[in-house]
């Protein structure tokens, strides 16, 4: 069965900073990979999401991830934080036979002025 | 994207009474939509599936006579908490969708049983 591990519970960076956010998955096929944002009391918001091709994908509020097979990674970069930026996040495979969503525990982000 | 939205938003209800919870796809039809269950501070568990025309499939450990699903339209899945108990209170959230045309999720349900 597919899992995904989001080793990074709590991270706390200042606003202008960079941000990484980790995501190892485990799947037996190519998987299918998405970040999600969830604001307090919200419904997520996707973010980005990796099918196939360009390993590098962006996607809204400046967030990019980059898919590495090798590492069964995709981490989650933004170049320069925003105080909006504080959230939950969670990284996420499909199984592509069943189209459900396997979450990651999730990462809260907080935004140091 | 594509919207989807759930009714109510916030239910409180009294232990032992049932508790529907509806599921919409706005501007898409879906065969398949998903009820995932959150509580806090934790991730989002799938519950179970749901498929139009045909019953849901449930997650191990999830029980099909307390969490009823009907998925009666292309558009619109109904989740029933059957005599809901206070350990039942958390965040039911649904999403339509999948494959290579995305999930699109619905803000949430959030139940309390008093």
């Amino acid at each position: 069965a597919q899992s995904v591990t989001q080793p990074d519970i709590h991270i706390t960076v200042s606003e202008g900073a960079s941000l990484e956010l980790r995501c190892n998955y485990s799947y037996g096929a190519t998987p299918y990979l998405f970040w999600y944002v969830q604001s307090p009391g919200q419904g997520l918001q996707l973010l980005l999401k990796y099918f196939s091709g360009d390993t590098l994908v962006q996607g809204i509020k400046g967030f990019e991830a980059e898919f590495k097979r090798s590492q069964s990674s995709f981490n989650l970069r933004k170049p320069s934080v925003h105080w909006s930026d504080a959230a939950e996040y969670f990284c996420a495979v499909e199984d592509t036979g069943r189209r459900a969503l396997t979450f990651g525990s999730g990462t809260r982000l907080q935004v140091q002025p | 994207g594509a919207v989807v939205s759930q009714h109510p938003s916030r239910v409180i209800c009294k232990s032992g009474t049932s508790v529907k919870i509806e599921c919409r796809s706005l501007d898409f039809q879906a065969t398949t939509m998903f009820w995932y269950r959150q509580f806090p501070k934790q991730s989002l568990m799938l519950m179970a599936t749901s498929n139009e025309g045909s019953k849901a499939t449930y997650e191990q450990g999830v029980e099909k006579d307390k969490f009823l699903i009907n998925h009666a339209s292309l558009t619109l899945s109904t989740l029933t908490v059957t005599s809901a108990h206070p350990e039942d209170s958390s965040f039911y959230i649904c999403s339509g969708g999948g494959g290579e045309e995305t999930q699109y999720f619905g803000p949430g349900t959030r139940l309390l049983v008093l």
